[in-house]
C-alpha cells in the first residue's frame, strides 16, 4: 500500500515561477525523503528531513515537515526548464528497517 | 565509481519464459532493493536484502525470486513471466542501518512480457 499521497498529480508552470508539491502520509515516520526522476531515468535523491526537523533547505529546494498533520511540502524556487521531472516523496519508519514507501509522484513541467 | 548498474536495459519476453535481472553496486552498501514502477504509480518494493546472503519480501513479491550471493550483486528472477510483470524495474542500494539512509538508484530495466 502507498504511504505517501502527493498533490497535485501534475503541475505546469513558467520558468522563474515557484513550484510547490505536497505529500501526505498515514503513519508515524522517522524521516521523509524527496526524489526526482527525469523521464526514462532512475530516481535521484534530493533531500531528507528527519521527524524532529520542521524545515530544511538545499540550494533552491525548501522542504517542510508537519508531523502533526502528517504532511510535507517541497518548494522549488525560481524554477528552470531543467527542473522538469517527476518528484516523489518517500517515508521511512524504524519498524520498516530501511525500507522506503513511495508516493505516486507529482509530474512537474516547467515551460521556458 | 559507476554507482548502481543494471543489466539488461531492455528485454522482451514471451509469457512463460524466465529471465534474471542483474544489479551491481560498487559503493560497498549493505542494503539492496528491487522495485517495479508502473504508469501512474510510485515505486513498489518487490524484494530487498539487508546484507550478503539475506533476502526478504517487500510489498509485491509474488512471481519473483531474488538472491544476494555477493555483497555487490542483487539478482531478480522471473521464473515464468506473465504480462502483468510488464514494468520498469529499478534496483537501489543504501549504506543501511542508520535509519536515515538515502537510496541510490540504477537506470532501470524496461521489461515487456507478451
Amino acid at each position: 500500500s502507498q504511504q505517501g499521497e502527493e498533490d497535485p498529480q501534475a503541475l505546469s508552470i513558467q520558468e522563474g515561477e515557484n513550484a510547490t508539491m505536497n505529500c501526505s502520509y498515514k503513519t508515524s515516520i522517522n524521516n521523509l525523503q524527496w526524489y526526482r526522476q527525469n523521464s526514462g531515468r532512475g530516481l535521484v535523491h534530493l533531500i531528507l528531513i528527519r521527524s524532529n526537523e520542521r524545515e530544511k533547505h538545499s540550494g533552491r529546494l525548501r522542504v517542510t515537515l508537519d508531523t502533526s498533520k502528517k504532511s510535507s511540502s517541497l518548494l522549488i524556487t525560481a524554477s528552470r526548464a531543467a527542473d522538469t521531472a517527476s518528484y516523489f516523496c518517500a517515508t521511512e519508519r524504524w519498524s520498516q528497517g530501511g525500507k522506503l514507501i513511495f508516493g505516486q509522484g507529482t509530474e512537474l513541467s516547467v515551460k521556458p | 565509481n559507476a554507482g548502481v548498474t543494471q543489466t539488461p536495459k531492455f528485454r522482451v519476453l514471451k509469457t512463460g519464459q524466465s529471465m534474471t535481472l542483474l544489479c551491481a553496486q560498487d559503493m560497498n552498501h549493505e542494503y539492496m532493493y528491487w522495485y517495479r514502477q508502473d504508469p501512474g504509480m510510485g515505486l513498489r518494493l518487490i524484494h530487498y536484502s539487508v546484507g550478503e546472503g539475506t533476502t526478504a519480501k517487500g510489498e509485491v513479491p509474488d512471481g519473483y525470486n531474488v538472491s544476494r550471493l555477493k555483497k555487490q550483486n542483487f539478482l531478480l528472477g522471473l521464473e515464468s513471466a506473465a504480462p502483468s510483470q510488464t514494468s520498469v524495474y529499478f534496483c537501489a542500494s543504501s549504506p543501511g542501518g542508520t535509519g536515515y539512509d538515502e537510496q541510490f538508484f540504477g537506470p532501470g530495466t524496461r521489461l515487456t512480457v507478451l
